[in-house]
């Protein structure tokens, strides 16, 4: 069946503008997890859904970035006002449930450049 | 607290056996989990731990400690296929934590 998917797959834009990032995780999949990683560095943990809620949100860096999922399924991740220091390739994971026990599986990334 | 620690960076030889190490503090912690990740692509799993002990998946073993809160990751038979990250990810609660990885190097 199909992957995770990421739309767009880059994405360039500047500085003061709002970028949406959109995820479609694997059918059945109730846990959603967005990261994000900066060049050569690990992945920073931004913000899980369990269906349509977010239990955790501590990983957004400000105000600026908000996520919603919505039908259990297709979330996205919207980034006001982006900075430069905002750039980075941004990953969306998903699980059949939350928690380590359950695999997750990565979509292949939105590339943010802010100009 | 919570910590994570990992190596930078290892360098081994082809044909050779390497360890990646990882300690971790955290709370709630369930079991640890590895991921690989190629240049360019995105975080694939490799293993879970949830129990003390070494788990064996062809070439990749991952050992966990929880008395020592430490577990690793064996690679053997290094092939340069395998030059990638390596991410170990405790599972605390409904959530696992990545750290900044190994980037693990192969020599021919």
């Amino acid at each position: 069946g199909a992957g995770v998917s990421q739309s767009p797959s880059n994405k360039v834009t500047e500085k003061g503008k709002d970028v949406e990032l959109r995820c479609d995780p694997i059918s059945g999949h109730t846990a959603l997890y967005w990261y994000r990683q900066s060049l050569g560095q690990g992945l920073e943990f931004l913000i899980y859904f369990q269906g349509n809620s977010a239990p955790d949100k501590s990983g957004l860096p400000s105000d600026r970035f908000s996520a919603e999922r919505t039908g259990g399924s297709v979330s996205t991740l919207t980034i006001q006002r982006t900075q430069q220091e905002d750039s980075a390739v941004y990953l969306c994971a998903s699980s059949l449930r939350a928690g380590g026990l359950e695999t997750q599986y990565f979509g292949p990334g939105t590339r943010l450049l802010v100009l | 607290g919570q910590s994570l620690e990992q190596p930078s960076e290892v360098t081994a030889v082809e044909g050779a056996i390497v360890q990646i190490n990882c300690t971790y503090q955290t709370s709630g912690f369930y079991g640890l989990s590895w991921y690989q990740q190629h240049d360019g692509g995105a975080p694939t799993f490799l293993s879970y731990n949830a129990l003390d002990g070494l788990e064996e998946t062809g070439r990749f073993s991952s050992f966990l400690s929880r008395s020592d809160s430490y577990g690793y990751l064996l690679l053997q038979e290094l092939q340069m296929k395998v030059s990638a990250s390596y991410f170990c990810a405790p599972d605390r609660d409904d959530k696992i934590i990545f750290g900044k990885g190994t980037r693990l190097h192969i020599l021919p």
